[in-house]
């Protein structure tokens, strides 16, 4: 059974710091996926990683995936408000992105 | 406008009565996907379509259905709902493709009495 493991699950951090969530999982894959869910709303892809040592940014966030340790690492550099949330790492157990296991999901709150 | 939409978004109801929650794409996706998500347990597949008439269980598909007769639609059915099916409900959509994330409806939250 492929279990995927989430650090921390909660997280209240100060504006302008950096920080760093851990998803862990269990078995080979190497499609790991990002979401960002705002509370009462839907989920919204961050980062789609796809190979060993991917590695992608989008503002304040870079993600990367490390399929040999089967470790996956959301890095939030200078948190702002806006980046408050919750986040879902998403591990592909299939060949084709349809059979995704999610994290329990971290939750994220900024403070000023 | 490309979408995944969900009805409905609310529904409180007693055990025992069917319902339908109904989920449609328009962006000719060939996989579509329900889960479940409750606190503290992050979201759980239920049931997974990877095209027209092909469906398949996912983690947790005890007391649910659904059917894909069209490539658009993807209702799922609770013939007898009970409490612990009280929740809230996503529906996505992909293409076959893994460097394509899934695209995820607003959400159904269900209330079972």
């Amino acid at each position: 059974e492929l279990k995927v493991e989430q650090n921390p699950l909660f997280l209240s951090m100060q504006e302008g710091k950096n920080y760093t969530i851990y998803c862990n999982y269990s078995t080979t894959s190497d499609r790991l996926y990002w979401y960002r869910q705002d509370p009462g709303k839907s989920l919204e892809s961050l980062f789609v990683l796809l190979s060993n040592g991917a590695v992608k940014q989008e503002g304040r966030l870079m993600a990367s995936l490390d399929t040999k340790a089967r470790l996956s690492t959301l890095h939030i550099t200078a948190a702002v408000h806006d980046l408050s949330a919750t986040y879902f790492c998403a591990v592909d157990i299939g060949d084709s992105g349809y059979a995704l296991n999610f994290g329990k999901g971290t939750s994220l709150l900024v403070t000023p | 406008e490309a979408q995944v939409t969900q009805n409905p978004r609310y529904l409180i109801t007693v055990t025992g009565k069917k319902l339908t929650v109904t989920c449609s794409q328009n962006m000719n996706h060939e996989y579509m996907s329900w889960y479940r998500q409750d606190p503290g347990l992050g979201l759980r597949q239920i049931y997974y379509s990877m095209n027209v008439e092909v469906t398949d269980k996912g983690d947790v598909p005890e007391g649910y259905k659904v059917s894909r007769k069209e490539k658009r639609n993807f209702p799922l059915i609770l013939e007898s709902p009970s409490p612990n099916q009280t929740s809230l409900y996503f529906c996505a959509s992909s293409t076959r493709r893994s460097n394509q994330p899934q695209h995820f409806g607003d959400g159904t939250r269900l209330s079972i009495l």
